[in-house]
Formats: C-alpha cells, structure tokens, sequence
C-alpha cells in the first residue's frame, strides 16, 4: 500500500485565493482525519470522517474553512479565502477505527502571502 | 472534551542516558495511548501504544507506562542515541472511531 497520500506537498497562495487540499487514505481505513501543526499550537484535530460521514468539526477554525469526503477513497479540505494566519502544515490521517494508531500522510506545507 | 498535558516541552541528554517523557489527560473514559515520533520535516509515525487494560509496554528501547488512577502516561528511552532527536507526541482517545487528541510535543535532543 502507497500508504496516505497528500497532494500538493506545497502550496503558496496569495491572500484571498482559494486553496485546497487533498487526501486519499489507505485503502480500507474507515476513518479520516485532518489535523494542522504549527509551531505555537501543535498538532490540531480540525475534522474527521468516519465511513465518509463528518462526525466533529469542531476544530474547524470558522465558516473559511470546509472539508468533504465524497467517496471511501478521497477527502478534500478547502480554505476560502485564504488568510496568513492559516499558514501551516496540514496533516491527513487515516485508520481502521479498531482503535488502532494513525497512518499519517506527508503533510501539506500552506503558506500564505 | 479530552485534554492532553505534556512535558517537558524540549529535553537534552547526552548519548546513552534514558529520556522520559510525561504526559496527563482529563478524560477518565480514555483507553488508549500511542506515542508518535516526528523527525524534522517528516510525517509523525507511531512508535508504541498501550491500551486501559495494561500498565506497561516494551519494545527494545522504548517503554510506555499507564497510571489510570492518575491519568498519565509516559515514555521512557534507554540508551538514547543521536538518531533519537526529534519531536514526540502523546495522544489519548476513548473510543475507535473517535479522534486522537495529542499533546503539545517534546522536542528531544541527544548530544553525542
């Protein structure tokens, strides 16, 4: 297995613009989660999915941010507009929901100017 | 919601001393507990676990003890080595299927 894959692993973007991040977890996990690490407040739980279905957004910061699971296979999580101060590295995670631990993928580095 | 405490925040030791890294959680209900590695630049791995219903775990090096009366677990590493330094991250949850909750990190540095 490819393992959790993350696209882009780099996003620039100017303030205002849209922005979008992807995800595709490994196949057969039934759980998706979207974190965000910064220096200041760590690791972050924004949303996660269980069987495609949202079940706490809580983390998520305001109405900019959204997140959705169309299918088994795929998560995006979109900013819009976007803000410096969402400059981050978002992390998607997976699991089997047996209370096992997380596949993380490689992140993606937002910067925000 | 679950709250997760974590300290030291950064650690030093010199190669070949032990490290032990300590956290605490609000939530009585949780009932399991991994520990994740991040190494700069890279993605957190998981490298032990423990569950409720024991009180310690080995792997080589690397060893998690549970206290659920007190709410705090901890990791501890012998012999430490360079290849050691980087960021580690508790986390608590209560049930599959719900989110981990993870702590604020320790950024650990062995000299050699």
């Amino acid at each position: 297995d490819a393992g959790v894959i993350q696209s882009p692993r780099h996003e620039v973007t100017e303030m205002g613009q849209e922005v979008t991040l992807r995800c595709k977890p490994i196949s057969g996990h039934n759980s998706l989660f979207w974190y965000r690490q910064t220096m200041m407040r760590g690791l972050e739980l924004l949303i996660y999915f269980n069987n495609n279905v949202p079940i706490d957004d809580s983390g998520m910061p305001e109405d900019r941010f959204s997140a959705k699971m169309p299918n088994a296979s795929f998560s995006t999580l979109k900013i819009q507009p976007s803000e410096p101060r969402d400059s981050a590295v978002y992390f998607c995670a997976s699991s089997d929901g047996h209370q096992s631990g997380y596949t993380f993928g490689s992140g993606t580095r937002l910067t925000v100017v | 919601g679950e709250n997760v405490e974590q300290h030291p925040s950064t650690l030093s030791v010199q190669e070949g001393d032990s490290a032990v890294i300590k956290c605490t959680y609000s939530d009585s209900a949780s009932n399991y507990f991994p520990w994740y590695k991040q190494e700069l630049g890279k993605r957190p791995q998981l490298i032990i676990d423990i569950r409720s219903n024991v009180g310690e775990k080995k792997d080589q090096r690397i060893a998690v003890t549970l206290n659920k009366t007190a709410k705090h677990f901890s990791l501890h590493i012998t012999e430490t080595q360079p290849e050691d330094s980087a960021v580690y991250f508790c986390a608590a949850n209560y049930q599959a299927g719900t989110a981990l909750i993870f702590g604020k990190g320790t950024t650990l540095s062995v000299s050699s």
